[in-house]
């Protein structure tokens, strides 16, 4: 059973490109959440998608943005790279049922560089 | 809107010696708590949740946690680390409305010294 998985596993990127990271969730998952870890700090959410949508999102700005495929793999776009963007970038699977409580799975992470 | 604050930034303790780590959250409503860790050049793994029942949960590895709703903590224990529970350590809460959104503290980092 294949646990989420993420890729590419780093990245170096320069300053206004765009970067696209993707990430496959645990078998039997449907739903993905985004979160960017900043050196020394805790994982920051976001967003999430369900159903190929975005469900939830977090105090990120517009130049973050994703997708959900139909079979619930999902892309993390990021527009106009900063060099705050430079950051590790983890991807958590989790079956979606509202009500349901279910815990998250993470894959290792895309670690992004901006130069 | 949800925090969570984790005290210990960095902890350093020999082999056998007990362990505590503190987590406090902010949040009026039912939650749901978490305790990640993340060993060197590996994934988030969870170690233990709560989600209602118990306050006291018991997870991999011989750590155990203790849910206070009064005083809104999560706090981490083991009576007696080894060198690979060399790692950092991350609490984290969700509003328990169904969506699995978590917000994280900024972690603590074990070391362990032989």
């Amino acid at each position: 059973d294949a646990g989420v998985t993420q890729s590419p596993t780093h990245l170096i990127k320069t300053r206004g490109q765009q970067v696209t990271l993707r990430c496959s969730p645990k078998s039997g998952h449907d739903t993905v959440s985004w979160y960017q870890q900043a050196l020394g700090q805790g994982p920051q959410f976001i967003f999430q998608y369900y159903e190929e949508e975005e469900r939830q999102r977090g105090n990120f700005p517009d130049r973050f943005s994703g997708h959900q495929f139909p079979n619930y793999s999902s892309e993390l776009n990021v527009n106009a790279l900063l060099l705050g963007d430079s950051a590790l970038y983890l991807c958590a699977s989790s079956s979606g049922q509202v009500g349901l409580n279910t815990e998250a799975f993470f894959g290792q992470g895309t670690r992004l560089t901006v130069v | 809107a949800q925090s969570v604050s984790q005290h210990n930034h960095h902890v350093i303790l020999s082999e056998a010696a007990s362990l505590e780590l503190g987590c406090n959250y902010s949040y009026g409503g039912t939650v749901n708590l978490f305790w990640y860790v993340q060993y060197p050049g590996q994934h988030l793994q969870l170690l233990l949740k709560y989600f209602s029942g118990d306050p006291l949960v018991k997870g991999i590895k011989g750590f155990e946690a203790e849910f206070i709703k009064s005083k809104f903590s999560f706090n981490l224990r083991k009576p007696s680390v080894q060198w690979s529970d060399t790692a950092e350590y991350f609490c984290a809460v969700n509003a328990n409305t169904g969506f699995q959104k978590l917000v994280f503290g900024t972690g603590t980092r074990l070391l362990v010294s032989p």
